[in-house]
């Protein structure tokens, strides 16, 4: 079947700090893959997708690479601030059906 | 960019009430869902629909219905709400992108409604 794995939280960091949320997922097709961002008291606001093998999407300082090979999908900032707070989920869609599968998504608090 | 607009951000109703959610996007997406999104569960897809007049299930159906009667705007209706309904409810819609499945989902505030 479909699915999205991604690491537990909460995390913590502190200002400049690096981060990376890992995210591994299984699939029955050959997916697209993206990450959302949630902040308090909104909806999800998608941060980035790649939609083939050995693409970057890269946002606002964020990157992910589809890493068919080890079918992952790992977020990645080099310096976070305190305006990344939020919730972060990684999802795939496959090109059959019209279904996101997400992740139950990780909390991230940079504090300064 | 994509509007995805809910009605209310914040709703109160009581047990037994019916309660209609509304979500309207000005995309001409073909494409609608609705989630709840629950703290520990994540998101779970209650409805969605492909066209006008058209739905199909999600994983979580039951206590739930929708309607679309115009390509823009799709409603959520609890027949007769009841507490364990009490939920953030998240809109969104997608667009057609041929076979590749890279079209992302553009989703809405949210509502947050309270059954007491």
């Amino acid at each position: 079947g479909n699915s999205v794995t991604q690491m537990e939280g909460p995390v913590t960091l502190s200002e400049e700090a690096f981060l990376t949320i890992n995210c591994t997922y299984t699939a029955t097709g050959y997916p697209s893959l993206f990450w959302y961002v949630q902040y308090p008291g909104e909806g999800l606001q998608l941060l980035l997708k790649a939609t083939k093998a050995d693409d970057k999407g890269s946002n606002k300082g964020f990157e992910a690479t589809y890493r068919k090979e080890t079918t992952s999908f790992h977020l990645e900032k080099g310096s976070v601030q305190v305006s990344d707070s939020a919730v972060y989920f990684c999802a795939l869609s496959v090109m059959t059906g019209n279904q996101f599968y997400f992740g139950t998504g990780t909390s991230l608090t940079v504090i300064p | 960019d994509v509007k995805v607009t809910q009605s209310s951000r914040y709703l109160v109703k009581r047990t037994g009430e019916k309660v209609f959610l509304e979500c309207v996007q000005d995309m001409d997406h073909e494409n609608m869902f609705w989630y709840r999104q629950d703290p520990g569960l994540g998101l779970r897809l209650i409805y969605f629909s492909y066209d006008v007049k058209m739905k199909e299930k999600g994983d979580i159906p039951e206590g739930y219905s929708v309607s679309r009667e115009k390509k823009e705007r799709f409603s959520l209706i609890l027949e007769s709400a009841s507490t364990n309904q009490t939920s953030m409810y998240l809109c969104a819609s997608r667009g057609v992108s041929g076979n590749s499945g890279g079209s992302p989902l553009h989703f809405g505030n949210g509502t947050r409604l309270t059954v007491t």
